[in-house]
């Protein structure tokens, strides 16, 4: 069975502190893809990253990174220096090889960052 | 360069009553698919399509069917609504590769619906 579980349910944070998002995720494929995605409160799925169960580099994108370690079966997100328009709930989503790829979202974590 | 549409994006509905969310993408897309969300359960799956012509179900799919006659097109219709059919619906579409893994998915902005 696949599944993907975030512990965090809500996080609240000051402007400018560094967050973690974590991400648990289980599955017997050997080849599977990794997502995050954020919802703002506007409501729209801002697709941010995926990736692939080869490729355990960790990803930087301005503020934002990514750990994958296949070790723990953790795909966590960290946000640095956290910002008001970081606000919104994010989804860790699980996505394995064949079976047409059925997209498994974990129930997400919503991120409130106070000024 | 619409992406996925969706419509209508807000929808009231009386216990009983159908009516059909659509989706429509113009990337010639695949994959399309349809989640609903519900507060603390993230997004689940209703139906799926590989392809016009093959559709199948999801995790949730009791009370919805689908159908895909064209490549850019993928409605989801409700047959008889009841209140625990309340939430928001997402349309999704993604390209797959020779493999069946998929780029990535391209999300609609939503249908929130309320069925009283």
């Amino acid at each position: 069975a696949q599944k993907v579980t975030q512990a965090q349910t809500e996080i609240s944070v000051v402007e400018k502190e560094d967050v973690t998002l974590d991400c648990v995720y289980e599955t017997r494929d050997t080849t599977y893809y990794l997502f995050w995605y954020k919802q703002p409160p506007s409501g729209e799925l801002v697709f941010l990253i995926r990736r692939n169960s080869f490729d355990e580099q960790n990803e930087i994108s301005g503020r934002y990174s990514w750990n994958f370690q296949k070790s723990t079966s953790s795909f966590n997100f960290t946000i640095t220096a956290s910002q008001v328009v970081d606000s919104a709930v994010y989804f860790c989503a699980l996505s394995a090889q064949g079976g047409y790829n059925k997209l498994i979202f974990g129930a997400g974590t919503r991120l409130a960052v106070h000024p | 360069n619409a992406g996925v549409t969706q419509t209508p994006k807000f929808q009231v509905l009386k216990t009983g009553q159908s009516m059909t969310l659509q989706c429509a993408q113009d990337m010639n897309h695949e994959y399309m698919s349809w989640y609903r969300q519900d507060p603390g359960m993230g997004l689940r799956l209703i139906h799926y399509s590989v392809g016009a012509g093959i559709t199948d179900q999801g995790e949730v799919p009791n009370g919805y069917n689908v159908s895909r006659s064209t490549t850019e097109d993928f409605p989801l219709r409700l047959l008889s609504a009841a209140p625990s059919q309340t939430s928001v619906y997402f349309c999704a579409s993604s390209q797959l590769d020779r493999q069946g893994n998929n780029y990535g998915y391209t999300f609609g902005s939503g249908t929130r619906l309320t069925v009283v």
